[in-house]
């Protein structure tokens, strides 16, 4: 069965601190795509990143990075240098195929929300 | 700015109403969603809709209808809900509606059952 945990459920930091959000998963297919989600409190979910199962760098976009390593089965987010724009709740989530193989799923984790004080 | 509307932002309705949240989308996705979202819990799929018709229905009771008029618009119709249906009703699209598209969510539409 496929699955996403993240461990942590509440992370408090002071800003500029970095942080890391965990993300291990499981899944049987050999291609599969993962994707990481932020949640502000204003509700909607805003697409943070996208990486496939064939491409095991790491990516950098400003403040933000992912690491990725299939070995641990692990795509972890670490925010650099965290502002209180940051708080929110993040989610990480698996794309399964389904119905046929045509048709996309997210199995998302239960989210992790990151609080960053001032 | 969201590229995906959803109205209203709130609504509050007793367990014999009717009534219905409206979705839009002007990013020519071919590919729209439901989603419910209890507090503290991530998103639940309910429906996907794909080139208007309807792909996938994840055992939703049938008090929740969904409809998708034209590429653009989803609605969702609610008619004699429980109090346990109270959560975030999260409208999303995406390019294709596969595995590799990331959706795009709107605000979301509060929903209170009394």
């Amino acid at each position: 069965a496929q699955k996403v945990t993240q461990a942590q459920t509440e992370i408090s930091v002071v800003e500029k601190e970095d942080v890391t959000l965990d993300c291990v998963y499981e899944t049987r297919d050999t291609t599969y795509y993962l994707f990481w989600y932020k949640q502000p409190p204003s509700g909607e979910l805003v697409f943070l990143i996208r990486r496939n199962s064939f491409d095991e760098q790491n990516e950098i976009s400003g403040r933000y990075s992912w690491n990725f390593q299939k070995s641990t089965s692990s795509f972890n987010f670490t925010i650099t240098a965290s502002q209180v724009v940051d708080s929110a709740v993040y989610f990480c989530a698996l794309s399964e195929v389904n119905y046929g193989g045509s048709q996309g799923n997210l199995i998302f984790g239960k989210g992790t929300k990151l609080s960053v004080k001032p | 700015d969201t590229e995906v509307t959803q109205t209203p932002k709130h609504l509050v309705m007793g367990m014999t109403n009717k009534k219905s949240l409206k979705c839009e989308q002007h990013m020519g996705h071919r590919a729209m969603y439901w989603y419910k979202q209890k507090a503290k819990k991530p998103p639940e799929l309910m429906f996907v809709y794909s080139y208007e018709k309807l792909s996938i229905n994840e055992s939703v009771p049938s008090r929740f209808s969904p409809e998708c008029p034209n590429s653009s618009l989803l609605n969702l119709h609610l008619h004699a809900l429980q109090p346990e249906d109270s959560a975030l009703y999260l409208c999303a699209s995406s390019d294709w509606g596969d595995i590799i598209s990331p959706l795009h969510f709107g605000n979301g539409t509060r929903l209170t059952v009394t």
